[in-house]
């Protein structure tokens, strides 16, 4: 079965400073991986997928995401955080069942202080 | 764009009646539309599987018969509460599949939320 892991509840980051929020994943064949960002009290934008290709991937908002197969990882990358970028961070896997519906991880608070 | 509205944003009701909230996709066909329900600080939980023309494919532990769930068009789903409690107070939000190309190139994308408080 697919599934996804967000080790961290809560990454805390200065203003101007670098941030990544981790993503592992387990799946069975090839891995469809997905970020959403959710600001409070409101529904998932979706920032950027992997789906076949560059290892790097770029999204909105000046978000990345490095794909890395040999250590099963996709973890979502800014090189200059803002205060605005604060709120609950997804990853997600598509599932290999009938429905391709998603699968989620737990989220990280991300929290962007000025 | 891939834009997906949902009505209404907060609803208030008594125990005991129905609650309708829709899911619209505004720029593009969804034969497929997800619901899910969220608790505070919690992951999405994943409700049922909208397919248009078809029935509804329910998640393991969800009432189909409380959870009524109709995708009347290709654009439009809708997810009816009955016989609302407390219990079912929660954050419902949908998301809408858009496939560009392959079956594989697909995103799903998702309505803003509809707060539900049952009294």
């Amino acid at each position: 079965a697919q599934s996804v892991a967000q080790p961290e509840d809560q990454v805390n980051v200065a203003e101007g400073n670098p941030l990544t929020v981790k993503c592992t994943y387990s799946v069975s064949g090839n891995p469809y991986l997905f970020w959403y960002v959710q600001y409070p009290n409101r529904g998932l934008q979706f920032l950027l997928k992997y789906i076949t290709g560059d290892n790097l991937v770029k999204g909105s908002y000046g978000f990345e995401a490095e794909f890395n197969k040999s250590q099963t990882s996709f973890h979502l990358k800014k090189p200059s955080a803002l205060v605005s970028d604060s709120a609950l961070y997804f990853c997600a896997v598509r599932d290999d069942g009938a429905t391709n519906k998603l699968i989620f991880g737990t989220g990280t608070l991300l929290a962007v202080q000025p | 764009g891939a834009v997906v509205s949902q009505h209404p944003s907060r609803v208030i009701c008594k125990s005991g009646t129905s609650v309708k909230i829709e899911c619209r996709s505004l720029d593009f066909q969804a034969t497929t539309m997800f619901w899910y329900r969220q608790f505070p600080k919690q992951s999405l939980m994943l409700m049922a599987t909208s397919n248009e023309g078809s029935k509804a494919t329910y998640e393991q532990g969800v009432e189909k018969d409380k959870f009524l769930i109709n995708h009347a068009s290709l654009t439009l789903s809708t997810l009816t509460v009955t016989s609302a409690h407390p219990e079912d107070s929660s954050f419902y939000i949908c998301s809408a599949r858009k496939i560009a190309g392959t079956a594989y190139q697909e995103t799903q994308y998702f309505g803003p939320g509809t707060r539900l408080l049952v009294l």
